[in-house]
């Protein structure tokens, strides 16, 4: 597609439900990154994937959340027994290249993100 | 966890005026970006800069980059309202993840 495509775009559920929110990078991105971000705040960094490797998970909250990645494009980020505190805004961004020891030296380019409200 | 503090938090200027803002990080990076954020849209990337660069142009924006302070600042001149906006910095923290910013809020006025 011409743009990272997330869905779904909002998504409301009742707590202990399990949700999965969905990821469409850029045709031929290497790498993709979830995030979240509360209101009025930056993205908080999640996790990401090179290819189909998830090379660092450190954001994850903690175990009720997951994602994967599984032919290298597609990725779907998984939140078991949701919670209140969980409601937020799910972003995924996707870059045409890996990274490197060098760093991000790449752009990383936005879906509009999945709004996530837990009641 | 966040890497980055913008500074201010928000600016109200007019149009045709220079908006300045700048962010702090607290470890050695690789490379720094700036990104950009319309009303809860996605974010847009507006500039790279390297560690071993000083200073950056695209367009009206400026970026310059000092790593002894381990901070960098994001000019745009001449200002529009169609510039207001949320601005992130974002660095990679010599990891292979880009970390951002709590953001500066900017708003333009006609």
């Amino acid at each position: 597609g011409a743009g990272v495509s997330q869905s779904p775009r909002y998504k409301v559920t009742k707590r202990g439900q399990d949700v999965a929110l969905r990821c469409d990078p850029i045709s031929g991105h290497v790498s993709l990154y979830w995030y979240r971000q509360a209101l009025g705040q930056g993205p908080e960094f999640l996790t990401y994937f090179n290819y189909e490797a998830q090379q660092d998970k450190s954001g994850l909250p903690n175990d009720r959340f997951s994602a994967e990645r599984p032919e290298g494009s597609i990725s779907t980020l998984t939140i078991q027994r949701t919670e209140q505190r969980d409601s937020a805004m799910y972003r995924c961004a996707s870059s045409l290249f890996g990274t490197t020891s060098g760093g991000i030296t790449g752009e990383l380019f936005f879906g509009e993100g999945s709004r996530l409200t837990v009641l | 966890s966040q890497q980055g503090e913008e500074d201010p938090q928000a600016l109200s200027i007019q149009e045709g005026e220079n908006a300045t803002m700048n962010c702090s990080y607290k470890t050695s990076i690789n490379n720094l970006q700036w990104y950009r954020q319309n009303s809860g849209r996605g974010l847009v990337h507006l500039i790279l800069i390297r560690s071993n660069e000083r200073e950056k142009h695209s367009g009206r924006l400026r970026v310059t980059l000092d790593t002894s302070k381990k901070s960098s600042s994001l000019l745009i001149t001449a200002s529009r309202a169609a510039d207001t906006a949320s601005y992130f910095c974002a660095t990679d923290g010599n990891t292979d993840k880009l970390i951002f910013g709590t953001g500066t809020r900017l708003q333009v006025f006609p």
